[in-house]
This record gives C-alpha cells, structure tokens and sequence, in this order.
C-alpha cells in the first residue's frame, strides 16, 4: 500500500512549456485534488475530482487542467507555465463516505518556472 | 468566503514545555476541522480531526478543540519534544453546498522545540 504518489519529486519548466504532474493513489479513493503551496499562503486548491470523470474547479485553475479516467490516477496539466505557477504542488484523496475523512496527501512536486 | 488564520506564525519553545497553537475562521458553518504536520520538504500528515458536531479530539500528547460559536480551534502539545519541531497546519472543510473534502488552509504556525 503506497498511498498517495506523486512524480516527479521537482521540475524545471521554461515560460511556455507544458507539463503533467502526475499523482496516484491505491487506496481506492473516490475524491482526489490537487493544491499549490505558496510561502505565507498556505495551500489553495486548484482542482478537485469526486470520481472517475467528474472534475471541478478550485479556488485557483487559470493555468491548470485535469482529468480523471481511472480512480487511481488524477493528473495536472500546465498547458503554458508562467514564472506564477512556480509553487510546490500537493495531491490528495480520501474517501467522500460521510462528510469527515481523514485527507491523505503526496509528497509533493516542486516546480520551477524561469 | 472562508477564511483561516493561524496565530502566531512561528514559534520556538524549550523541550518539556507545553504550547498552545491557535487558529481562527470566519465561517462557522463547517463540516470538520483537521490539524496536520508538515516537516521541511514533504506532504502533510493529518493529526487530528473534529468532527462539527464534536468539541475535541485526542492523540497521545496532542489534543485539539473546537469552539463554532467563536470561530476557533486550538492544538494543546504537551511536554514538547524536539521531534515535535514541524510546521502545524489547521484546515476546514465544509460550508453550505460545499464537499465535506474541500480544504480550506491556513498559512501554518512553524513549531521549533530547543534541547
């Protein structure tokens, strides 16, 4: 049981080039999202996924996009980085039975945008 | 909108004392309140999580409470140890028409505990 992965561990984009953080989960979660973490801001979300197919908005997605074609795997896309999406990149899941469960989170991806 | 604020941001404390960390919001109309620890350069490990409908959760050597009516939470550590040095992040979930899953962060208080 590995949890909640995430790949790569940091990454270095030039201005307009695209990528995908990728984040897996094996504990057959339905809800997954991806959060930014910015110094003094603490995290902000950006998407979010309640199951196979069915994505949603955060407080943050300009810039970002997701999909959800398995549960296991919830992928972001930056389809042109800016030097303001440079921010260290979380992912999460848990299961939505009942309102209250417990949030498990990657290890995160640091991205650099020059 | 909610928000969450975590009071002071940074604090450094010698071993054995105990400490108090705060955290406020303005939207009493949540689903649950979660603590977690961060240590430098990884994810977020969840500590502790209240329930709406509870006032406190316990876990060996750390305890937190919720009071709605004021907007606040608290995460009690007591005898602090070194290991305990991480920063602390409380997060809300809930809202009207809102997942239960949806976090709302604060900036986190970084804990440092002096031998």
């Amino acid at each position: 049981n590995a949890g909640v992965t995430q790949t790569p561990k940091f990454q270095v984009l030039k201005t307009g080039q695209s990528m995908t953080l990728q984040c897996a989960q094996d504990m057959n979660h339905e809800y997954m999202s991806w959060y930014r973490q910015d110094p003094g801001m603490g995290l902000r979300l950006i998407h979010y996924s309640v199951g196979a197919g069915i994505t949603d908005q955060g407080e943050v997605p300009n810039g970002y996009n997701v999909s959800r074609s398995t549960t296991e795997d919830f992928p972001l896309r930056l389809l042109s980085a800016a030097p303001s999406q440079t921010s260290v990149y979380f992912c999460a899941s848990s299961s939505l039975l009942g309102s209250s469960e417990t949030q498990y989170f990657g290890p995160g991806t640091r991205l650099l945008v020059l | 909108k909610q928000e969450v604020t975590q009071i002071p941001a940074a604090l450094s404390v010698p071993e054995g004392e105990n400490l108090v960390l705060n955290c406020s919001f303005t939207d009493s109309a949540i689903y649950n309140l979660q603590w977690f620890r961060q240590d430098p350069g990884k994810g977020l490990t969840s500590l502790l999580l209240i329930q709406s409908s509870q006032r406190e959760q316990t876990s060996g050597r750390l305890n937190a409470s919720l009071d709605k009516s004021s907007g606040r939470s608290t995460l009690y550590i007591a005898a602090s140890q070194p290991g305990d040095s991480a920063t602390y992040l409380c997060a809300m979930s809930g809202g009207l028409m809102e997942y239960g899953n949806k976090l709302v962060f604060g900036a986190g208080t970084i804990l440092r505990v002096k031998s």
